[in-house]
């Protein structure tokens, strides 16, 4: 069975601080990985992907993932929080075919 | 430079009444899906389709049903609305492969 598990609900950080974003998956097959954020009444959008080539990902606004596979874990970080990162971020898990399975969110807040 | 567009923003619905969500997407991609989003339920998968007159149930299908007539264009629809039906919907399109999604900006849909 695949399953994508968000190991925090909320997670709240100063502005300038580190974020770090929890994310692992189970999965019987090579994953490819995703990370997407929603603004506020907005779609989401791709921050990041892992498809089995670097195990550290870069991505948009200065977010990165690293895919641990003996961990199974693809944590999503970003060494300073602006105010413009709060949201909800979700990550994201596709095995075979079409189908992708989502996180249940990680709602983040930045503190002024 | 809008890829996935979402007919409408905000739609209010009486009980009973057949609604229609339309989604159209200018990317060419083969694969579309339509997600509806709650609080503490995350994405959930409604139905998907991977090429034209194509469509599967995901994993939450009951009430709803699905028409792709045209590669670019997806409508769900709501046989017969019900208030446990108000929800955020998203609209997604992919290319075939460990591709991510590009998500319109969502309808939320209200059945009073």
């Amino acid at each position: 069975a695949q399953s994508v598990t968000q190991l925090d609900s909320h997670v709240s950080v100063s502005e300038g601080t580190p974020v770090l974003l929890r994310c692992n998956y189970s999965s019987s097959y090579s994953p490819s990985l995703f990370w997407y954020v929603q603004h506020p009444n907005k779609g989401l959008q791709l921050l990041l992907k892992y498809t089995s080539a670097a195990t550290l990902v870069k991505g948009i606004n200065g977010f990165e993932a690293e895919f641990k596979k003996s961990e199974t874990s693809f944590h999503l970080t970003k060494p300073s929080a602006h105010m413009s990162d709060a949201a909800e971020y979700f990550c994201v898990v596709r095995v075979t075919g079409n189908q992708f399975y989502f996180g249940t969110g990680t709602s983040l807040t930045v503190i002024p | 430079d809008v890829k996935v567009t979402q007919s409408s923003r905000y739609l209010v619905k009486r009980t009973g009444e057949k609604v229609f969500l339309e989604c159209v997407q200018d990317m060419d991609h083969e694969n579309m899906f339509w997600y509806r989003q709650d609080p503490g339920l995350g994405l959930r998968l409604i139905y998907f389709s991977y090429d034209v007159k194509m469509k599967e149930k995901g994993d939450i299908p009951e009430g709803y049903s699905v028409s792709r007539e045209k590669k670019e264009r997806f409508s769900l629809i709501l046989e017969s609305a019900s208030t446990n039906q108000t929800s955020m919907y998203l609209c997604a399109s992919s290319r075939r492969g460990p591709y991510g999604y590009t998500f319109g900006s969502g309808t939320r849909l209200t059945v009073v």
